[in-house]
């Protein structure tokens, strides 16, 4: 199965800054997508990110806040602008894996940001 | 939107019982998976069902897609302190990537 690698796997950030996340993948995947964990939840899907195109957000998030770049087949960014203490939370991303999604949705480590 | 319900929300178990979770939900769903979360790691996939009366087996992990396409559940049998963590289902739609996610359920096994 697909092998992702996520950077950094934790920061800790003043208010009002921006963190710009990273997702590397060990193969070329067409679609990759971006979730948020809050403290204690489940996940919930920010966007879906195709290279080539602007991103799809779900209901809920913008563009303003999560701008998505995919460059290319293999990486993605997510960046979290302007920082509250609420954004803290682990942010994941995920990729289909396998012909046909065989081996389902794989995700990354997560990167884990504390907003202070 | 789409909900899915997760139960139970924890367990506390001795080693070497069996475990079962369910999901359900009002919608039709055309994937439903089975995740592990450990702390400070990502959800790991345990079992990927893509046929609604599909039953699979992973080792001691046995899962179902639903009839109605509208539930599933896991087993674990025969407990081991490392199965401990959060088990997530999800389940996905037609639009590909789209999952929805359960609250999960905790798993504590005691030895």
């Amino acid at each position: 199965s697909a092998v992702i690698s996520q950077k950094p796997s934790r920061d800790i950030c003043q208010r009002g800054t921006s963190l710009t996340i990273q997702c590397q993948v060990d193969s070329q995947v067409t679609m990759m997508f971006w979730y948020r964990q809050q403290p204690g939840q489940s996940l919930t899907l920010i966007a879906t990110a195709n290279q080539g195109s602007e991103a799809t957000y779900e209901s809920g998030f913008v563009i303003d806040k999560f701008p998505i770049s995919r460059p290319n087949l293999t990486f993605s960014t997510l960046t979290v602008s302007n920082m509250s203490p609420e954004d803290s939370s682990i942010y994941l991303c995920s990729v289909e894996d396998g012909p046909d999604r065989l081996y389902g949705y794989t995700f990354g480590s997560g990167t884990r940001l504390t907003v202070v | 939107g789409q909900q899915l319900n997760q139960s139970p929300q924890s367990m506390f178990i001795q080693e070497g019982e069996d475990v079962s979770m369910n999901c359900t939900s009002s919608s039709i769903f055309n994937t439903w998976l089975w995740y592990k979360q450990e702390p400070g790691e990502g959800p790991v996939l345990l079992i990927a069902l893509y046929k609604a009366g599909e039953l699979t087996s992973n080792g001691r992990l046995t899962a179902q897609f639903g009839i109605t396409r509208k539930d599933s559940f896991l087993n674990i049998s025969a407990s081991i302190p490392s199965d401990v963590g959060i088990y997530f289902c999800a389940a996905g739609g037609t639009s590909y990537g789209k999952l929805t996610f359960g609250q999960g359920t905790i798993l504590t096994v005691h030895p």
